[in-house]
Parts: C-alpha cells; sequence; structure tokens
C-alpha cells in the first residue's frame, strides 16, 4: 500500500495567519490526493480533491498544489472556522486508498 | 440533496459481529459506496466500497474475510458487516459516497458516524 505522511502532526497558528500542511506519498500518486476536514465529533468534509480542485462550496482561502509525491494545503488567511483536523487521501487506482495521519490545526 | 443516514451505536462482545447500516437519499444510485473508520483519536482508515456499475465489492486487505459489504437497491440501503470482533475495533465507522461510480476516488458525503464499542 501506498504510505501518506503528513506533516506536522500539530499546527499552532493565530487567525489571519498563513498555513501550510504537506503530505508526503511513499511513491507517485500523479495528482490523485483529496484533503479533509474534520471537526470532533463530525465526519470529514471534503475540500480539495486532484490535488488542487476546490470542492463546491469551499472558501477560496483553501487551496492546494502538488503532484507525483509531495503535495501541499494552504490556508491564505485562517478563520476561527478553520480550527480543526486536515487529513490527506491519496486515491491513485492501482491502490487502496490510504489517508494520512492527520495534521491538527490549533489556536495559538 | 445528497444524504447518509446510519444507524445508531451499537455495544458487541469480544468475538461477536456487528452490522451497520447507510441509508441513502438524493443522488447516490450509480455511486462507489465506501466505508470508513476512525478509532478514537486516530486517523481514518478505508475498509472497502461497493461499486454498483460492476456489482462488486473492495476490500482493504487488512479487513479481507471479516468485513462485508452489501447493499439493498429496493430501499437504498448498504450494510458493513464485521466478524470476529476485537477491542481494537473500537471505532467510529463511517459510510462516505464516492464522486466516481467505477471504483474508488474521493469521498463527496459522508454519513454521521456509527460509534461501535467492543468490550471484552
Amino acid at each position: 500500500d501506498i504510505q501518506m505522511t503528513q506533516s506536522p502532526s500539530t499546527l499552532s497558528a493565530s487567525v489571519g495567519d498563513r498555513v501550510t500542511v504537506t503530505c508526503r506519498a511513499s511513491q507517485s500518486i500523479s495528482s490523485f490526493l483529496a484533503w479533509y476536514q474534520q471537526k470532533p465529533g463530525k465526519a470529514p468534509k471534503l475540500l480539495i480533491y486532484k490535488a488542487s480542485s476546490l470542492e463546491n462550496g469551499v472558501p477560496s482561502r483553501f487551496s492546494g498544489s502538488g503532484s507525483g509525491t509531495e503535495f501541499t494545503l494552504t490556508i491564505s488567511s485562517l478563520q476561527p472556522d478553520d480550527f480543526a483536523s486536515y487529513y490527506c487521501q491519496q486515491y491513485n487506482s492501482d491502490f487502496p486508498n490510504t489517508f494520512g495521519q492527520g495534521t491538527k490545526l490549533e489556536i495559538k | 440533496q445528497v444524504q447518509l443516514i446510519q444507524s445508531g451505536a451499537e455495544v458487541r462482545k469480544a468475538g461477536a459481529s456487528v452490522t451497520v447500516s447507510c441509508k441513502a437519499s438524493g443522488d447516490t444510485f450509480s455511486y462507489t459506496i465506501n466505508w470508513v473508520r476512525q478509532v478514537p483519536g486516530q486517523g481514518l482508515e478505508w475498509m472497502g466500497g461497493l461499486i454498483p456499475i460492476f456489482d462488486t465489492v473492495n476490500y482493504a486487505q487488512k479487513f479481507q474475510g471479516r468485513v462485508t459489504i452489501t447493499a439493498d437497491k429496493s430501499t437504498s440501503t448498504t450494510y458493513m458487516e464485521l466478524s470476529n470482533l476485537r477491542s481494537e475495533d473500537t471505532a467510529v465507522y463511517y459510510c462516505a459516497r464516492d464522486r466516481a461510480g467505477y471504483g474508488t476516488t474521493f469521498f463527496d458525503y459522508w454519513g454521521q458516524g456509527t460509534l461501535v464499542t467492543v468490550s471484552s
């Protein structure tokens, strides 16, 4: 299976900050990567798919980039509602899909 | 409007089986329905997905032989049965609609989650 490694595991930031979360794949997955946001006690919410495509209804302050083995999720100006956990997921069709271990975004 | 409504929390003894249901409404008929679990305080783990266009199910190797995913088309309900439960199966189980109908890709709608607690 393809291993997905996110960094950092925890990120402390303030409202208005620009933050970046990184996700690395153990082998190339082209652009078959999605990002999710999850709040405590809730189901994950799709933010980004195909590495950089913004899901309908997701604020434009979220963006994704990368291809191959290295990917980033950027929030351009943190809002109070953005403090949550974030997960990447690879969905290369040749392999079972797998998630990163998650990044918890905390208020500094 | 797509909605996935899951059955309620379950408590089982180790060695038993549990079945969680996921009733769909809206545009879900031709899309893969996946099952993903989350052990408390940990990450997300894909278990398997039912692909309606091919009438097949793909399972994660870790769960092969212990998990069975089925569907009742007449009620738009998908079921996930996990057998031979152990304490480490205590988790929240989610169903999730795949954006694709031909395989497993990414998940755009999720159920509310079902907590399964396994006691020894």
